[in-house]
């Protein structure tokens, strides 16, 4: 089965940086695209960024722009987000999820890791 | 890039009734790149309809997505009482992608 399994809770302080890990299983890596998500607390979804596995091309949300990097190693089927200097109002939890197109280019994301929180704290 | 406002911010209506979510966007987007999403409280979100109509695997026919250019609709036809929590709508065009600020809905 689809698993999306994502690394353990932060805590940083403004200006360091988190990556967070996120290991796939249970399909064909680079079939499909992962996209990370954050969810303040008590708040809306938030899109952050998103590789296409297959051929390593990226884009990411304005609000970050600069601050992200989104990576994915083929060879263990895992992808990572890095952001840098961090700031207070970047304390959210993070979900990598896998994404999707199907044969009409229609796009979906299908199954969530179990999220990481990142708090950013001085 | 591209904004999606969903309407109400909250919906309180009673289990069998029929609810209806709106999802704006402020400029045209594919109907192939119009997603809604379900999260219940301390659980990730779980995808319902993609490509604007059509159910992901083992959603029930009691959601129904809808519309087209800047104007999409969520149909829960008759409501069951896990159907009272919070929906996204998400677009996936023009690049960069975005999620709408979601509708609570809750029993009245």
């Amino acid at each position: 089965q689809v698993q999306l399994v994502q690394s353990g809770a932060e805590v940083k302080k403004p200006g360091a940086s988190v990556k967070v890990s996120c290991k796939a299983s249970g399909y064909i890596f680079d079939d499909f695209g992962l996209t990370w998500v954050r969810q303040a607390p008590g708040q809306g979804l938030e899109w952050t960024g998103w590789i296409n596995t297959y051929n390593g091309n990226t884009e990411s949300a304005q609000k970050v722009q600069g601050r992200v990097t989104v990576t994915a190693e083929k060879s263990t089927g895992t992808a990572y987000m890095e952001l840098r200097n961090l700031r207070t109002d970047d304390t959210a939890v993070y979900y990598c999820a896998r994404v999707f197109w199907d044969g009409a280019g229609s796009y979906g994301v299908d199954h969530w890791g179990q999220g990481t929180l990142v708090t950013v704290s001085s | 890039d591209i904004v999606l406002t969903q309407s109400p911010g909250t919906l309180a209506l009673s289990p069998g009734e029929r609810a209806t979510l709106s999802c704006r966007a402020s400029q045209g987007v594919s109907s192939s790149y119009l997603a809604w999403y379900q999260q219940r409280p301390g659980q990730a979100p779980r995808l319902l309809i993609y490509g604007t109509s059509t159910r992901a695997a083992g959603i029930p026919d009691r959601f129904t997505g809808s519309g087209s250019g800047t104007d999409f609709t969520l149909t829960i036809t008759r409501l069951e009482p896990e159907d009272f929590v919070v929906y996204y709508c998400q677009q996936f065009g023009d690049g960069r992608w975005a999620f709408g600020q979601g509708t609570k809905v809750e029993i009245k």
